[in-house]
């Protein structure tokens, strides 16, 4: 059963690029998540989604991000115009609220931005 | 609104010594907790829950996890450490529903000597 994946694993982008972030879920879940690490600033939330619908986007920039999840394929998170400050790691995870709360999470998407 | 206190950044521990990682929560409703494990360069592996059933809750690769409501903790422990326990933890709250987001405390480093 594989797990949550992530790609690309490691993503670099000049300042003003666009950056896409993908994700599929588990099998058989229908819930996903993107959560940012920042070094100095831990794990945080960005946005829940379910197919087709954005559940809680109170955790993204107002600007340059958006995220989807389309009926068919993976989660996207797009960062538009990169800048330096959005050299992150991003992770996905997904859930199955009908079997339990707990949100199994991909290996990261490491970006940088030079 | 929920939050999530791990007090002190690092803890460093003998081979075969007691392991206490603690975790204080903050949250309107009642919570599910979790703790989560990270090593370097990887997503983060879910070690326990917490989601209102028994309050001793046990997880993978021996450890375990009490929920005290009274103290507002929910602080992870291993008998014995092993040296493959090094890693950063997390500790997390979060709601149901459109609540689900994973709110993160800052992560504890734990370092095992030999």
């Amino acid at each position: 059963n594989a797990g949550v994946m992530q790609n690309p694993r490691h993503l670099v982008r000049r300042r003003g690029q666009e950056a896409r972030l993908r994700c599929s879920p588990m099998k058989g879940h229908s819930h996903v998540y993107w959560y940012r690490q920042l070094p100095e600033e831990g794990l945080k939330f960005m946005v829940y989604l379910q197919k087709e619908n954005i559940i809680d986007e109170s955790g993204m920039p107002k600007e340059r991000f958006s995220a989807e999840f389309p009926k068919e394929g993976p989660s996207i998170l797009r960062i538009q115009q990169v800048v330096r400050g959005d050299s992150a790691a991003y992770f996905c995870a997904s859930s199955d609220p009908g079997t339990g709360a707990e949100q199994y999470f991909g290996p990261g998407t490491r970006l940088t931005v030079t | 609104a929920q939050s999530v206190t791990q007090l002190g950044s690092h803890v460093s521990v003998s081979e075969g010594a007691l392991v206490l990682l603690r975790c204080n929560y903050s949250s309107s409703v009642p919570p599910y907790l979790f703790w989560y494990v990270q090593y370097p360069n990887q997503g983060l592996q879910l070690l326990l829950k917490y989601t209102s059933a028994a309050t001793l809750v046990k997880g993978i690769n021996g450890f375990e996890a009490e929920f005290k409501k009274s103290e507002t903790s929910f602080h992870l422990t291993k008998p014995s450490a092993h040296m493959s326990d090094a890693a950063e933890y997390f500790c997390a709250v979060s709601g149901t529903g459109a609540n689900s987001k994973l709110t993160f405390g800052k992560g504890i480093t734990l370092s095992v000597r030999p």
